[in-house]
């Protein structure tokens, strides 16, 4: 019974690369949550989706972040043009319904910009 | 908007004593829910207990208990007979409304270390 899976757990991009980061929900959870966590900081939301739709992305920011999860596959958080203010551990979450108390939490993937 | 605040950046306590890690929250909705992670230096993010505001007895699972004074807008975590495994940080969480998981704003977080 595998939890939310996360690849990769650390991940180091140059300046101006592209960071794919993966979650594979936990099986039969249909709804997964992207978080991000600074340094020395709570874990803050950045948007939740359904199979292929973003039901909030209210937590993302404008430019060179995006997320899907498509019907198959896991969900993907890309960032596009790293910048170093994007090192962060990177959570991703799933649920197996919308009104569920609360999630399971994968272990994070650590991006580290150089 | 809602609001944690954990007061505490960093807690020590002697193994086998109990320790209380604060937690108070701010929100205007009457339907929430609250919710305490563990963080080790793994990495990962443990959930350890929840409460709904409209739960009347204090969540309780196994070691870990929430003081939930809801007039005071607390919702404090007790851990007794501490281990030193319990060394870690702690998050409390707040989700609206009650039961739906759809955003959580976390608190700072508070650094507890047991002492042998």
């Amino acid at each position: 019974n595998a939890g939310v899976m996360q690849n990769p757990r650390h991940l180091v991009r140059r300046r101006g690369q592209e960071a794919r980061l993966r979650c594979s929900p936990m099986k039969g959870h249909s709804h997964v949550y992207w978080y991000r966590q600074l340094p020395e900081e709570g874990l803050k939301f950045m948007v939740y989706l359904q199979k292929e739709n973003i039901i909030d992305e209210s937590g993302m920011p404008k430019e060179r972040f995006s997320a899907e999860f498509p019907k198959e596959g896991p969900s993907i958080l890309r960032i596009q043009q790293v910048v170093r203010g994007d090192s962060a551990a990177y959570f991703c979450a799933s649920s197996p319904l919308r009104g569920h108390y609360g999630y399971t939490f994968g272990s994070g993937t650590r991006l580290t910009v150089v | 908007a809602q609001k944690i605040t954990q007061t505490q950046p960093g807690m020590f306590v002697q193994e086998k004593e109990a320790v209380t890690l604060d937690c108070t929250y701010d929100t205007s909705d009457q339907s929430y829910g609250l919710f305490w992670y563990k963080q080790p230096s793994s990495g990962e993010m443990i959930f350890l207990i929840y409460q709904g505001s409209y739960d009347e007895q204090n969540a309780t699972e196994g070691r870990y208990s929430l003081n939930f004074q809801k007039a005071r807008k607390s919702a404090n975590l007790v851990i007794s007979a501490s281990q030193l495994g319990d060394s870690a940080m702690y998050f409390c969480a707040m989700s609206f409304p009650s039961g739906s998981a759809r955003q959580l704003t976390f608190g700072s977080g508070t650094q507890l270390t047991v002492l042998p």
